[in-house]
């Protein structure tokens, strides 16, 4: 079974500060593909990145960067120099990779709720 | 630039009314999806399709029906309805040409009274 748990229920910075969103994760796939997803007050989900288990390397995209550690089944995102557009849910999922077909489905983590305050 | 469309977006339903969700896709994706989310639940999945003619349950399938019969098209029903499926409703499709990245329409608000 696959499991996505993201233990920070709520986070509250003030704007400018960095931020790290935890996310640690469970399968037996050899093969798998982590994603994250941002859900603002709207309630679109909107996908962030998709990482492959087999490239390790971490991402950054301007203020968003991406951690991929194998050894600690983790895959934390981190906001740099926060603003208050990031208030938004942000939801890590799984996806396995190997034969099967139910190779198509996301197991979700809970969520965690970003509050940035100007 | 549709990718998925959902509708409608928002709906109130009496209990024991059966109602459609509709979910449509204009990217060739072979894999389709429902998902709904609850508080603190995250988003669960109802039923998935890895084509058209093929159906498969989820994680909580109960009171919910699928088919699938064309690409474009993977329409949620629900037969008699209950309080316990109000939720938001996600549609998400997929393809391995496109990198596997899974795209979500823009949800449903379903309130079952």
């Amino acid at each position: 079974a696959q499991k996505v748990t993201q233990a920070q229920t709520e986070i509250s910075v003030v704007e400018k500060e960095d931020v790290t969103l935890d996310c640690v994760y469970e399968t037996r796939d050899t093969t798998y593909y982590l994603f994250w997803y941002k859900q603002p007050p709207s309630g679109e989900l909107v996908f962030l990145i998709r990482r492959n288990s087999f490239d390790e390397q971490n991402e950054i995209s301007g203020r968003y960067s991406w951690n991929f550690q194998k050894s600690t089944s983790s895959f934390n995102f981190t906001i740099t120099a926060s603003q208050v557009v990031d208030s938004a849910v942000y939801f890590c999922a799984l996806r396995g990779g190997n034969s099967g077909g139910s190779n198509y489905k996301l197991t979700f983590g809970k969520g965690t709720l970003l509050t940035v305050n100007p | 630039n549709a990718g998925v469309t959902q509708t409608p977006k928002f709906q109130v339903l009496k209990t024991g009314q059966s109602m459609t969700l509709q979910c449509a896709q204009d990217m060739n994706h072979e894999y389709m999806s429902w998902y709904r989310q609850d508080p603190g639940m995250g988003l669960r999945l109802i039923h998935y399709s890895v084509g058209a003619g093929i159906t498969d349950q989820g994680e909580v399938p109960n009171g919910y029906n699928v088919s699938r019969s064309t690409t474009e098209d993977f329409p949620l029903r629900l037969l008699s309805a209950a309080p316990s499926q109000t939720s938001v409703y996600f549609c998400a499709s997929s393809s391995e040409w496109s990198g596997n990245t899974i795209y979500f329409g823009e949800g449903s608000w379903l309130t079952v009274v």
